[in-house]
Parts: C-alpha cells; sequence; structure tokens
C-alpha cells in the first residue's frame, strides 16, 4: 500500500515562530488533506490540496505532486495551534476510497 | 450544529460485551466510513459505504460490523468487545459528486473515546 512520511515527528516552537512540516507520500494521490488534532482528540480539516497552494490566516499549504510531497507552513505561532498535524492522502485510481494518514507531527508551542 | 455527530462520546464497557457507535451527517453526502485511531498512530479504515445498499470492508474489519439505516445514519458495532479494540472511533463523509467544492474531501465528527476493560 500507499506509504505516508510525516517529519518532523515532534517540533516545539516559541509563540511567534513559523515552522514547516513536511508529508512525503510513495505514489501518485488524488486527495490529499491536512488535519490538524486538537488536544481534545478533534480532527478539524486544514487543507484540501492535491495539488498547488493554498492559504488559509496565518497557514498555507504546497502540494508538488510530481515529485511527491506536501508541505504545510504556520506563521507567527499561537499556542492555539498545539496539537498532532496529520497528512492524509488517497492513491489515485480506481477502487482506492480510504484515506491513508501519516502518523503525525505533534507540535508543541510554548509561551 | 455540527455537520458531523457521534454518539456517544465516552463509553467504557467490559470485554464481551456488544457496543454499538452512532453517526449522523447533515451534509447530504452519500459516502460514509468508520476509522479508528490508536494511541500515537494516524486513522486507520474499518469500513466505508457509497449509500444504503453499499457496504465494504476496510483496512481493519475484523470484529466490527456496520449498519447504514439511511443516508445520514451509519452505525458500527462490535458484537463482542474485547481489550484492544479500545480506541479513539471516527466517522467520516465526503461527496462523490465531482465537480463539486467539496468532492473528495473527507470530513470527520467528533470522536468517540471507547475503553474496553
Amino acid at each position: 500500500g500507499i506509504q505516508v512520511e510525516q517529519s518532523p515527528p515532534d517540533l516545539i516552537l516559541q509563540e511567534g515562530a513559523n515552522s514547516t512540516l513536511r508529508c512525503n507520500f510513495s505514489d501518485s494521490v488524488n486527495n490529499l488533506q491536512w488535519f490538524h488534532q486538537n488536544p481534545w482528540g478533534q480532527l478539524i480539516n486544514l487543507f484540501y490540496i492535491p495539488s498547488g497552494t493554498k492559504q488559509n490566516g496565518r497557514l498555507s499549504a504546497t502540494t508538488v505532486a510530481t515529485e511527491r510531497y506536501s508541505l504545510l507552513y504556520i506563521s507567527s505561532s499561537q499556542t492555539t495551534d498545539s496539537g498532532v498535524y496529520f497528512c492524509a492522502v488517497r492513491l489515485s485510481g480506481a477502487g482506492s476510497y480510504q484515506l491513508t494518514f501519516g502518523k503525525g507531527t505533534k507540535l508543541s508551542v510554548i509561551p | 450544529d455540527a455537520d458531523v455527530t457521534q454518539t456517544p462520546r465516552n463509553r467504557i464497557t467490559k470485554t464481551g460485551k456488544r457496543i454499538m457507535l452512532e453517526c449522523s451527517q447533515t451534509k447530504g453526502h452519500d459516502r460514509m466510513y468508520w476509522y479508528r485511531q490508536d494511541p500515537g498512530l494516524g486513522l486507520r479504515l474499518i469500513y466505508y459505504s457509497f449509500d444504503v445498499k453499499d457496504i465494504n470492508k476496510g483496512e481493519i474489519s475484523d470484529g466490527y460490523s456496520v449498519s447504514r439505516q439511511a443516508q445520514a445514519k451509519f452505525s458500527l458495532s462490535l458484537e463482542s468487545a474485547i481489550p484492544n479494540q479500545t480506541a479513539l472511533y471516527f466517522c467520516a463523509t465526503s461527496d462523490y459528486r465531482p465537480g463539486g467544492s467539496t468532492y473528495n474531501e473527507q470530513f470527520f465528527g467528533p470522536g468517540t473515546r471507547l475503553t474496553v476493560l
């Protein structure tokens, strides 16, 4: 099956710092999503980005499908950004319906 | 109001008991999914359904069954719960219609934290 690797596994930031999270995947995909799992366990949709670049406030994401990676940028981090960030992909082609998740990047933003 | 709701939000049960987790959605999506998350890991697919007559096994379906009662409702059952089914369970939905603004994007419920003693 498709492999999804996220880096770094853990990240500690001072409030106000910027960061880049990376997601590498091993095969062609037609869906890539970034999620934030907050400390209460809820999964929040950040981006649906199978290709290209999107921005939403302090967050932005870029997916280069031909090179099989995606980046999530967090600028001016806040303590509320803490949690685990997941990348999830869906394999291209008929018969593939599930999202395959990476193991996540655990972000801790300290005051 | 939340678009995807799950009940209960937390449940503690004993080995051997039958448990049902319920999911409802108001997004009008045809596709629904059940995932489980174990500590320190991403989510894995248990079952998925494209409509009330279409149920499919996912990566880890053993020990689970599902029922699609209506377009908006999808239930997950553990017929005889065991401790290694202790996990966080998520329901998700997606829209199958190409060209729609949310086509192919999955939306998740708040999760059910299940503990099997």
